[in-house]
């Protein structure tokens, strides 16, 4: 058990619909990042934050967005969903810290099917 | 940008047996860092083994190990004495290190081990 949890497993929905992901990190980290996983497009960086901040951001649809709360859970939202968002989304934590190793440690992820 | 090659899309090992997965990267930055990730069939992704740019010598983790040769670009991860559990996907990566903060994992294609008895 990596210490990060994702809720729920698994979501089933329509197209145009929306969806909100969940996530809490690892006691501790304050960097959270989510990443997509797909079949034609592997493992995707989609965004990071800081302690409550956005600090990069990957191939990110405009649909998508993302935010992290005081408590450091954070939530990936999709909205207009389409049948190409159908992927493994995964959370990760990490320790900050300019010379740590920063190591992302993944949740189990939530896989989402867009029928 | 950030580039990982893994040229190996699926392998095959006796169990018992020593198996190497390959990984090239990338970069123009001094200060990185790569890791191996494994992905069982239940989809969770767990972490392996890190080795930083500025490591002298290889990272080793139980049975894993990185085999480092920072001129040549690779990161291959060894897996000694292959267990029936070891059968999963196999993904190398490597961290962004920008002064921005951003801290991204880029990843590469992965590699299918299989294990046989």
């Amino acid at each position: 058990d990596s210490g990060v949890t994702q809720t729920p497993k698994h979501l089933i929905t329509a197209t145009g619909q929306r969806v909100t992901l969940r996530c809490s990190p690892r006691s501790g980290d304050l960097s959270v990042y989510w990443y997509q996983q797909s079949l034609d497009q592997g493992l995707q960086f989609l965004i990071q934050y800081y302690n409550g901040e956005e600090r990069a951001k990957g191939n990110i649809l405009e649909r998508f967005s993302a935010q992290q709360f005081p408590d450091l859970h954070s939530e990936l939202n999709l909205s207009s969903l389409e049948l190409g968002d159908s992927a493994l989304y995964f959370c990760a934590s990490s320790v900050a810290g300019e010379l740590a190793k920063n190591i992302q440690y993944f949740g189990a992820g939530t896989r989402l099917s867009v029928l | 940008a950030q580039k990982i090659t893994q040229t190996q899309p699926g392998m095959f090992v006796q169990e018992k047996e020593a198996v190497t997965l390959d990984c090239t990267y990338d970069t123009s930055d001094q200060s990185y860092g790569l890791f191996w990730y494994k992905q069982p069939s239940s989809g969770e992704m767990i972490f392996l083994i890190y080795q930083g740019s500025y490591d002298e010598q290889n990272a080793t983790e139980g049975r894993y190990s990185l085999n480092f040769q920072k001129a040549r670009k690779s990161a291959n991860l060894v897996i000694s004495a292959s267990q029936l559990g070891d059968s999963a996907m196999y993904f190398c990566a490597m961290r962004d290190v920008m002064d921005t903060g951003r801290r991204a994992l880029t990843f590469g294609s992965g590699t299918r081990l299989q294990v046989q008895p």
